[in-house]
């Protein structure tokens, strides 16, 4: 069973600081992973769609990575702002069948 | 954004009763979720759709059904509900390759079951 974790559970940094979100999954046999940004009381909003045969991904200040090999993605953020606070979670969908795993996320603020 | 609406966004009712939640797309995207989402557990997959009248199991159905006569609904039904049903629902859709692949979210139902 595919088990997807985030750490840390939270994060404070300063604005314009650039960081790094992990996410790490068990199972290395993944069809795709996503991550996903969700601010309170909101839905989910998709960010980044990796499929399993490419490296990362880019979305203006936004680039995620996967290494299957070592079962990790990374999502770095550049430049962060206070408008980036928010929840970061990622999930992976294995190739077998539909469903995707979520991490718990990791909740995120950019102070002023 | 993606054509997806929830309805009702708030919900209040009794332990016992029947209780359905409906998710509508304009996206014509063939796959579509329900998850829930609760603290300390995360968002976990209810039941989903793979096309009209097909449907599947996800990992905490118990509880809940679901149908899908249309392309555009998808409806969750708990049939008799429980104080642990009590949660956040989220509907989401998605398309059958590449980048439409990504997951589309609603903006989710809060269930309260008294």
């Amino acid at each position: 069973k595919q088990e997807v974790t985030q750490i840390p559970a939270a994060l404070s940094v300063p604005e314009g600081e650039n960081l790094v979100l992990n996410c790490s999954f068990t199972d290395s046999a993944i069809y795709n992973l996503q991550w996903f940004r969700q601010d309170p009381g909101k839905g989910l909003t998709s960010l980044l769609l990796i499929q399993s045969s490419q490296r990362e991904q880019t979305s203006g200040r936004l680039n995620a990575s996967l290494d299957k090999s070592s079962g990790r993605s990374t999502l770095y953020i550049a430049a962060s702002q206070p408008g980036d606070s928010a929840t970061y979670l990622c999930a992976a969908k294995n190739n077998a069948g539909n469903m995707l795993t979520f991490g718990g996320g990791t909740r995120l603020m950019v102070k002023p | 954004d993606a054509g997806i609406t929830q309805s009702p966004r708030h919900k209040v009712t009794e332990t016992g009763t029947p209780v359905t939640l409906r998710c509508h797309q304009t996206e014509n995207h063939r796959y579509m979720y329900w998850y829930r989402q609760d603290p300390g557990h995360g968002l976990r997959l209810i039941h989903y759709s793979y096309g009209v009248k097909d449907t599947d199991k996800g990992e905490v159905s118990d509880g809940y059904s679901v149908s899908r006569s249309k392309t555009e609904d998808f409806l969750l039904t708990l049939e008799s509900a429980t104080s642990s049903q009590t949660s956040v629902y989220f509907c989401a859709i998605s398309g059958s390759s590449g980048d439409n692949e990504k997951l589309f979210f609603g903006s989710g139902t809060q269930l309260s079951v008294l």
